[in-house]
């Protein structure tokens, strides 16, 4: 298995706008989680889907921030507008419940927005 | 409001002796607890986890110990290895159906040859 997949790796993108990060998760989980890492907060969760349903947005920053998993393959995180303030990593990860094995996270999406 | 606390940020050991990285937590609620390991660009790694209901588990060189009491974790890792230095984060679950993982801040390990 190829383990869960982000694209893209990198993202510098100007103030105001719109920015898409994508999720393809690993085959047959059906937990998909999307975490933010920032020094000054550390990982914090964004949202979370369990068979393609929104479980707990409420780590959501704000109206700006919204995530889609259209179907058990796919999932994107969207930002409109983007502000400088929204740089980060921006990880997703997937799991088979229950989680006492954790989750498989990708290798993340660093974004920059100037 | 930080439920999961690692006060170490960085931690340096010679190679061969052993790490002890710590964690201390303020919800009850929690029933799982994991370690993940993180390189610099790459995603964390699930390392190790333990049940509310243990306090201990190990596997190879890596032990979790939990005191539920206390609401502390930490990690032993004996023999300590170069290839240990990364980035440690602990995580709690919460409690029943909710699967969300709170994650610590982290605390850099350097283990020096």
């Amino acid at each position: 298995d190829a383990g869960v997949i982000q694209s893209p790796r990198h993202e510098v993108t100007e103030m105001g706008q719109e920015v898409t990060l994508r999720c393809k998760p690993i085959s047959g989980h059906d937990y998909l989680f999307w975490y933010r890492q920032t020094m000054m907060r550390g990982l914090e969760l964004l949202i979370y889907f369990n068979n393609n349903v929104p479980i707990d947005d409420s780590g959501m920053p704000e109206d700006r921030f919204s995530a889609k998993m259209p179907n058990a393959s796919f999932s994107t995180l969207k930002i409109q507008p983007s502000e400088p303030r929204d740089s980060a990593v921006y990880f997703c990860a997937s799991s088979l419940a229950p989680t006492g094995y954790g989750y498989t996270f990708g290798s993340g999406t660093r974004l920059t927005v100037v | 409001d930080q439920q999961v606390k690692q006060n170490s940020p960085s931690l340096s050991v010679q190679e061969g002796r052993i790490s002890i990285l710590n964690c201390d937590y303020t919800n009850s609620m929690f029933d799982y607890f994991l370690w993940y390991k993180k390189y610099p660009a790459e995603g964390p790694t699930f390392l190790i986890s333990i049940s509310s209901i243990k306090d201990k588990n190990e596997d190879g060189r890596f032990t979790v110990f939990l005191n539920k009491s206390a609401k502390h974790l930490s990690l032993h890792i004996v023999p300590s290895q170069p290839g240990d230095s990364a980035v440690y984060f602990c995580a709690a679950k919460g409690g029943g159906s909710n699967y969300k993982l709170t994650f610590g801040k982290g605390t850099l390990l350097t283990v020096n040859p």
